[in-house]
């Protein structure tokens, strides 16, 4: 398809266990973006790319979350040790490049339920 | 730094009222942008529309209308004969060169339109 893909779309599993999730940007898009979104809460940024590279990751919420981006195209953002409070929908969003006048395009999100 | 302000958290209209989503924004940058996105139940982010900081003008598409005021940092946001599919969570975003993260989005505001 054209648009930003993320998978899975939904995903339940147990504390303690390690998720990945990935992200598929716009082909050509060399900006990704990933974001949380806590229940009926606004969005929270988590860490961008442009290529492969983070150059900040302060906000990812704690040393359980990592990121990464390969061949500057598909991301996967990684939760080792999962919370009851890493439960969220993350979101994917992609852009031409990091210039602030590029609008970011969303995926549809993983919803992300942990026991 | 950077901030926007959606004051309003929560928004209910009978159907056909007209109603106006409120953003108010911060920052040092003096060339910017302004966003709207919108979430509808399924839970996709859709942009809406881009303004620069230089461009004044309002816009007009179709039923929605944006008022950009830099005098009070405003980019409000009019839906002309709401209909229910028009039900969704709107957030005003903003880029600019000086911010730590790409993008600066407010808390949204939920819209609630009843036939």
């Amino acid at each position: 398809g054209a648009g930003v893909s993320q998978s899975p779309s939904n995903k339940v599993t147990e504390k303690g266990k390690d998720v990945e999730l990935r992200c598929d940007p716009i082909s050509g898009h060399t900006a990704l973006y990933w974001y949380r979104q806590s229940l009926g809460q606004g969005l929270e940024f988590l860490i961008y790319f442009q290529g492969n590279s983070a150059p900040d990751k302060s906000g990812l919420p704690s040393d359980r979350f990592s990121a990464e981006r390969t061949g500057g195209s598909v991301s996967t953002l990684t939760i080792q040790r999962t919370q009851q409070e890493d439960s969220a929908v993350y979101l994917c969003a992609s852009s031409l490049n990091l210039n602030s006048n590029q609008p970011q395009h969303f995926g549809d999100g993983t919803r992300l339920s942990i026991l | 730094a950077q901030k926007v302000t959606q004051a309003q958290t929560e928004i209910s209209v009978v159907e056909k009222e007209d109603v106006t989503l409120d953003c108010v924004y911060e920052t040092r940058d003096t060339t910017y942008y302004l966003f709207w996105y919108k979430q509808p139940p399924s839970g996709e982010l859709v942009f809406l529309i881009r303004r620069n900081s230089f461009d004044e003008q309002n816009e007009i598409s179709g039923r929605y209308s944006w008022n950009f005021q830099k005098s009070t940092s405003s980019f409000n946001f009019t839906i002309t004969a709401s209909q229910v599919v028009d039900s969704a969570v709107y957030f005003c975003a903003l880029s600019g060169d000086s911010g730590n993260t790409p993008l600066v989005f407010g808390k949204g505001t939920r819209l609630s339109v009843i036939a």
